[in-house]
């Protein structure tokens, strides 16, 4: 079945400092990739939609600035934190669709980001 | 506004019985309606889909039904089992750029 790894699954970084998280797709090609976030007890929020070879396209209310996505393959999509503060402490799941109607998401494990 | 919403209070049931949650939409006209299983701090698991033009599907112990009428999807799990205790997302695809939109969940709780 579809597969979708990211790493790092844990990071701890002090504020300031900025973070790369990374989604690979391990048997199929993933032209479009869909970034997360999740709070405790809550609902996973859309963040972005990372487009294979141009530019990610971010739901209102996210930085694109602060959160940097670059997909730069068919397998590959990074989201950096730049300039993490606490307040972007938070568990971060990337996904993506095999190319077919009506796919479902596959999802990697997620990252749990702490800043302190 | 748009908006999904599932039970939001956490649902406690004895082994053997059938849990049965609910996922009600506004303002959207999905094509298509999925759930997911999540475990404490891992990602979901895609589960079903069911389309607009079906009524019930099922997969093992688990049954979906989908009224476009009443904007409801009721997921069912027949014979629980202690190891079916997660937290159970429903989600559409909104209206454009196939982005899936979640709502925030149910957990269930089997007890043995």
């Amino acid at each position: 079945g579809a597969v979708v790894s990211q790493h790092p699954s844990r990071v701890i970084c002090k504020s300031g400092t900025s973070v790369k998280i990374e989604c690979r797709s391990l048997d199929f090609q993933a032209t479009t990739m869909f970034w997360y976030r999740q709070f405790p007890k809550q609902s996973l929020m859309l963040m972005a939609t990372s487009n294979e070879g141009s530019k990610a396209t971010y739901e209102q209310g996210v930085e694109k600035d602060k959160f940097l996505i670059n997909h730069a393959s068919l397998t590959l999509s990074t989201l950096t934190v730049t300039s993490a503060h606490p307040e972007d402490s938070s568990f971060y799941i990337c996904s993506a669709r095999v190319p077919r109607d009506n796919s479902p998401l596959h999802f990697g494990n997620g990252t749990r980001l702490t800043v302190t | 506004s748009q908006k999904i919403e599932q039970n939001s209070e956490a649902l406690n049931i004895q082994e053997g019985k059938t849990a049965t949650l609910t996922c009600n939409y506004t303002n959207y006209s999905p094509a298509y309606l999925q759930w997911y299983r999540q475990d404490p701090g891992r990602g979901p698991v895609f589960l079903l889909l069911i389309r607009e033009n079906e009524k019930e599907k099922r997969k093992e112990r688990l049954k979906v039904t989908f009224d476009t009428t009443l904007k409801q999807s009721l997921f069912h799990i027949t014979a629980s089992q202690p190891a079916d205790s997660a937290t159970y997302l429903c989600a559409l695809v909104a209206n454009q750029g196939g982005k899936l939109i979640f709502g925030q969940g149910t957990e269930l709780s089997v007890k043995p």
